[in-house]
C-alpha cells in the first residue's frame, strides 16, 4: 500500500461527459503528479501540484484541469469527453524526490 | 527534453534464469534514474533508483540495475527470475529543473516468466 488513494476505481461514461477524479496523497507530501496511462501513448505527464500551487504542465489537454486544495487533496477533471480519453489516470505523491502512485481510476468512455 | 528508450517492448524467459532489461536515456542535464514495476491491475511500484553515488544500485526483489553515464544507459538486471516476477517494468528519468521532480516514462516492457 503506497498511501496514495485515488477513487473511483473504475468509472464508465459517454462522450461529451464530465468527471473528477480525486487523490489523496501520502500523509504530509506536498507534491501531487498526475498521469495518463493508455495502450498507445504509454505513461504520460498531465500535470504537477506543490501546495496548492502549479509547478509544472505537461501533455494535459485544454479540455483537462486539475487543482489541489487546501488540505491537499487534488482533483482532476475531464470533460467534453472523447473515446481516446479512455485510461488509466493515476495519482502519485511525493516529498523527497521519490514518487509514490497510487492504484489509478480506470476511465472507460463509451 | 528527457527521453526514455526501452529497447524491448516484450521479453519472455524461463523460470530461474537471468533476465536484462534495457533502458537509455536522453538528456542535456543531469538526471535521476528510476525503475518502477507495474503488476496487473495495480499502481506502479519503484524497484530502484539512482540519484547520485554507486554507479550500481541494488533494489528490492533481487533487482538491481548499473548506471552508465558514457553509454547513457540504466539496464535493469536479476540473475534468477521467479513467476512472480511476470510484470511490466517502466524506466524513468528526471531532474529538477523548474522545481519539479516529474518522471518522464518509457513505453514500458512486459517481463513474462514461464516455468
Amino acid at each position: 500500500d503506497s498511501g496514495v488513494t485515488q477513487t473511483p476505481k473504475h468509472l464508465i461514461t459517454a462522450t461529451g461527459q464530465r468527471v473528477t477524479l480525486r487523490c489523496s496523497p501520502r500523509s504530509g507530501d506536498l507534491s501531487v503528479y498526475w498521469y495518463q496511462q493508455s495502450l498507445d501513448q504509454g505513461l504520460q505527464f498531465l500535470i504537477h501540484y506543490y501546495n496548492g500551487e502549479e509547478r509544472a504542465k505537461g501533455n494535459i489537454l485544454e479540455r483537462f484541469s486539475a487543482q489541489q486544495f487546501p488540505d491537499l487533496h487534488s482533483e482532476l477533471n475531464l470533460s467534453s469527453l472523447e473515446l481516446g480519453d479512455s485510461a488509466l489516470y493515476f495519482c502519485a505523491s511525493s516529498a523527497t524526490g521519490e514518487l509514490f502512485f497510487g492504484e489509478g481510476s480506470r476511465l472507460t468512455v463509451l | 527534453a528527457q527521453s526514455v528508450t526501452q529497447l524491448d517492448s516484450q521479453v519472455p524467459v524461463f523460470e530461474e534464469a537471468p533476465v536484462e532489461l534495457r533502458c537509455n536515456y536522453s538528456s542535456s542535464v543531469s538526471v535521476y534514474l528510476f525503475w518502477y514495476v507495474q503488476y496487473p491491475n495495480q499502481g506502479l511500484q519503484l524497484l530502484l533508483k539512482y540519484l547520485s553515488g554507486s554507479t550500481l544500485v541494488k533494489g528490492i526483489n533481487g533487482f538491481e540495475a548499473e548506471f552508465n553515464k558514457s553509454q547513457t544507459s540504466f539496464h535493469l538486471r536479476k540473475p534468477s527470475v521467479h513467476i512472480s516476477d511476470t510484470a511490466e517494468y517502466f524506466c524513468a528519468v528526471s531532474n529538477l529543473q523548474g522545481g519539479s521532480e516529474k518522471l518522464v516514462f518509457g513505453k514500458g516492457t512486459k517481463l513474462t516468466v514461464n516455468p
